[in-house]
């Protein structure tokens, strides 16, 4: 079976910093990656999702994440956060044994200061 | 737009009592899903289903079950709600193309 560990529960960071999110899967077979954001009392929005191909995947609002299998990890980065990417943030995984089902980490709690 | 719908953002809902939730896609998507959503704890998979009356067991099913008698409408039933039961519940369809569509949730609080 899959997992996702969030390494980090809450990030704070200032407006126009650089930030990094951390996740780390485990599966013995070939994964897919996702990373999925929620605003406050709102539905999980996806971000991006690591398919196959380039192993460097850029997504809407200014977001990308890097596939690392080697180190088996998927970690989502901004250059410049703004005050609206406060939210929480969640990695996924799934694999072509689990089908179309996810098994997301506990997620992380950014927060971009002024 | 596509979208997953479901039908309440609150409900306050007593002990004891049995409760509907529903949730409605409209992608045509085999699979649908149920999680519950609680601080420090991420989602948790209750249920799902990948095709009409089917169904199978997530990670937490006790104490809920489900119903999908058309493609695009996917039930969780609490049959006696109890406090521990309070969360946000999350619904989700997924076609072939992976990565989920969610609805914007539903916030339950049984006293």
């Amino acid at each position: 079976a899959q997992s996702v560990t969030q390494l980090d529960s809450q990030v704070p960071v200032f407006e126009e910093a650089p930030v990094e999110l951390r996740c780390n899967y485990s599966s013995s077979v070939s994964v897919y990656l996702f990373w999925y954001v929620q605003y406050p009392n709102q539905g999980l929005q996806l971000l991006l999702k690591y398919l196959s191909g380039s192993t460097l995947v850029k997504g809407i609002n200014g977001f990308e994440a890097e596939f690392n299998k080697s180190q088996t990890s998927f970690h989502l980065r901004k250059p410049s956060v703004h005050i609206s990417d406060t939210a929480e943030y969640f990695c996924a995984v799934s694999t072509q044994t689990s089908g179309s089902r996810l098994t997301f980490g506990e997620g992380t709690q950014l927060t971009v200061n002024p | 737009d596509v979208k997953v719908t479901q039908s309440s953002r609150y409900l306050v809902k007593r002990t004891g009592e049995k409760v509907f939730l529903e949730c409605v896609q409209d992608m045509d998507h085999e699979n649908m899903f149920w999680y519950r959503q609680d601080p420090g704890l991420g989602l948790r998979l209750i249920y799902f289903s990948y095709d009409v009356k089917m169904k199978e067991k997530g990670d937490i099913p006790e104490g809920y079950s489900v119903s999908r008698e058309k493609k695009e409408r996917f039930s969780l039933i609490l049959e006696s709600a109890s406090t521990n039961q309070t969360s946000m519940y999350l619904c989700a369809s997924a076609g072939t193309n992976y990565g989920y569509t969610f609805g914007s949730g539903t916030r339950l609080t049984v006293v």
